[in-house]
């Protein structure tokens, strides 16, 4: 089955700073590679998704991008902000099966004023 | 306006006891999932149906038994809890398996189970 690592446990910054979240997975099928926030308390939340059809995706402070030859994706936060504070999930999964999504097992970002 | 709601949202019970957690989706999506946080926060899949047919089912204990009445209906009923069970239950749902324009999942409240 797929194996999914990520790196950094936790990732402490400030204000203003770039943060960047490393994933490394298993199953060369994988063609589905989302990104989940997880502030206190709350539900998990997708941010940013990408196909392994393309190599990079932005949306606005945010993007992610994929190597699918070393089989590693990577999260990018710019001018983080206090509010980007939370648990950052990687995920894969294979778009045929579609459902089976196996999480990375988190992030911790913390981003101090 | 909730899309992905569960109750109840926490559930303090005893060992041995059993317990059901219930979860509906208004987004009219066919797949829907349960999942385990544990207390270091990893999030691993536990079950998951597509219109009311079970397609995962993880290696988890047979105390554990998801019950789909309908395809926005997705229950999970524990039998003789222990205190390994102790952890965050989320419910989510996607558009299902078969098609292809979203595979977001959208993931309920959670529910806070604590085994004492």
């Amino acid at each position: 089955g797929e194996n999914v690592e990520q790196h950094p446990s936790t990732l402490s910054v400030q204000e203003g700073d770039s943060a960047v979240i490393k994933c490394t997975y298993s199953d060369s099928a994988s063609n589905y590679f989302p990104w989940y926030k997880q502030e206190l308390g709350k539900r998990p939340q997708l941010i940013i998704d990408i196909r392994s059809n393309v190599g990079e995706k932005k949306d606005q402070r945010i993007a992610v991008t994929l190597n699918k030859t070393a089989k590693h994706f990577s999260l990018h936060i710019t001018e983080t902000q206090p509010e980007d504070s939370a648990v950052y999930f990687c995920a894969a999964s294979r778009e045929t099966s579609g459902s089976r999504l196996t999480f990375g097992e988190g992030t911790q970002l913390t981003v101090n004023p | 306006d909730t899309a992905v709601s569960q109750t109840p949202k926490y559930l303090v019970t005893q060992m041995g006891n059993d317990k059901s957690i219930k979860c509906e989706q208004n987004l009219g999506h066919d797949t829907m999932y349960w999942y385990k946080q544990d207390s270091k926060k990893f999030l691993k899949i536990m079950f998951s149906y597509n219109n009311k047919e079970l397609i995962i089912n993880e290696t988890v204990p047979n105390r554990f038994s998801p019950k789909s009445p309908d395809k926005a209906h997705l229950n999970l009923h524990i039998n003789s809890l222990e205190l390994g069970d102790s952890a965050v239950y989320f419910c989510a749902s996607s558009q299902g398996v078969l098609r292809y324009t979203s595979y977001e999942q959208y993931f309920g409240p959670g529910t806070r189970l604590t085994v004492t």
